[in-house]
């Protein structure tokens, strides 16, 4: 069975600083990844995906992330966070059928 | 593009009603799911679908049907509506024929069980 777990349910950044969330996933076959983010009301919207490509993966608002087979990890990352970023982040991990979401990160901007 | 889309947004429930959720997809998916997301917590699968005539539950299915009559739409009913069903419902589709396809939302459907 596949399993996702993000470590840390809240992060907190300074306005310019680094952002650097946490994913990592268990799966018994080559993994699909994907980070979703969803600002407050709304549903959420992919920010990026590895399918077994290149294993830096870039996504919209310059955010990216590496996947790690020997860690089996996903983390996100963004070298300089903006107010706009704040919002709740989901790893998720897939198979033919379904999708498995971790628990979320929510990011918090201080001014 | 519409993508998924979910009525209604914001919906009152009584204790014991009985509602549906519509969602609606015009992506020709044939992957649907309804998940529920509570107060900080993440999603939670609810049922999902692999094509027209074709259900399965998820890990909380308990308290709401579905169904699939076509590829587009997949309704989701509560029946006696509890407080424990007051959450936040969000309908998804994907084309599953690759494992790295992307899942789409919906804007989500708030409602609250009094």
């Amino acid at each position: 069975a596949q399993s996702v777990t993000q470590l840390g349910s809240h992060v907190s950044v300074s306005e310019g600083a680094l952002v650097l969330l946490r994913c990592n996933y268990s799966s018994s076959v080559p993994p699909y990844l994907f980070w979703y983010v969803q600002y407050p009301n709304q549903g959420l919207q992919l920010l990026l995906k590895y399918t077994s490509a290149a294993t830096l993966v870039k996504g919209i608002n310059d955010f990216e992330a590496e996947f790690k087979k020997s860690e089996t990890s996903f983390h996100l990352t963004k070298p300089s966070a903006h107010m706009s970023d704040a919002a709740e982040y989901f790893c998720a991990v897939s198979d033919r059928q379904n999708f498995v979401f971790g628990p979320g990160t929510r990011l918090s901007v201080l001014p | 593009n519409a993508g998924v889309t979910q009525t209604p947004k914001f919906r009152i429930l009584k204790i014991g009603q009985s509602m549906t959720l519509q969602c609606a997809q015009d992506m020709n998916h044939n992957y649907m799911y309804w998940y529920r997301q509570d107060p900080g917590m993440g999603l939670k699968l609810i049922y999902y679908s692999v094509g027209a005539g074709i259900t399965d539950k998820g890990e909380v299915p308990n308290g709401y049907n579905v169904s699939r009559s076509t590829t587009e739409d997949f309704p989701l009913r509560l029946e006696l509506a509890a407080p424990s069903q007051t959450s936040v419902y969000f309908c998804a589709s994907r084309d599953g024929t690759g494992s790295g396809n992307t899942i789409y939302f919906g804007e989500g459907s708030w409602l609250t069980v009094v």
